[in-house]
């Protein structure tokens, strides 16, 4: 199983971009990268997901460099809402089982 | 997306008594659910792997006749914390894979649970 490492916390001003790095050097062929993001007393929440170069949605965009050793999870324009904790998973998936990492404590100022 | 319904949201429950969760996928079917156990500004940890139909794979360290684990049907898993004690007082988390969309985790919305 991938190990991933990400910073323990990072705080932002409302309205700035934040990009979130983890690290994953033991990323095995079959592995995807998925981000979820949870607040207290919820369960995690989908974010995004990718395998390679960029991928965007309507919440973040994650950018994945060519020997995929890490990855970047960016908040555009962040507010207070997006205050929570982002988790970086790496996984083949199917019916493995996944190891949470320490996760990054996001804290946005007003 | 996805919806994995978890079930109470919330238990008090006496010391010695025993306890069960439920986590349902809605709209789809789950051959895997796993369950996690959170505490306070902790990352979550996999207690046990739940395969529809059969036994439930427990990490090391997890009690199998503490946590019984059951996956009955492709849309329910349960887990009963038997004969709870303070220490079992944790936020417990289940997710499940999707039968067509096995890159992804959905997770329910976790149970605290607070044993007196």
């Amino acid at each position: 199983l991938a190990k991933t490492t990400q910073p323990i916390s990072m705080d932002s001003y409302e309205g700035q971009e934040v990009n979130i790095t983890c690290s994953h050097n033991n990323i095995a062929t079959n592995d995807y990268i998925t981000w979820y993001q949870q607040f207290p007393s919820q369960g995690p929440r989908f974010i995004i997901q990718g395998y390679k170069t960029k991928v965007t949605n309507e919440v973040a965009s994650l950018f994945i460099p060519a020997d995929r050793k890490s990855s970047t999870l960016s908040l555009p324009r962040v507010s207070l809402s997006d205050t929570a904790v982002y988790y970086c998973l790496v996984g083949g998936w199917g019916n493995e089982k996944l190891t949470f990492g320490t996760g990054t404590r996001l804290t946005i100022i007003p | 997306g996805a919806v994995v319904s978890q079930h109470p949201s919330r238990v008090i429950c006496k010391s010695g008594t025993s306890v069960k969760i439920e986590c349902r996928s809605l709209d789809f079917q789950a051959t895997t659910m796993f369950w996690y156990r959170q505490f306070p500004k902790k990352s979550l940890m996999l207690m046990a792997t739940s395969n529809e139909g059969s036994k439930a794979t427990y990490e090391q360290g997890v009690e199998k006749d503490k946590f019984l684990i059951n996956h009955a049907s492709l849309t329910l898993s349960t887990l009963t914390v038997t004969s709870a004690h303070p220490e079992d007082s944790s936020f417990y988390i289940c997710s499940a894979t999707h039968h067509t969309e096995h890159e992804k985790l959905f997770f329910g919305s976790g149970t605290q649970l607070s044993v007196l």
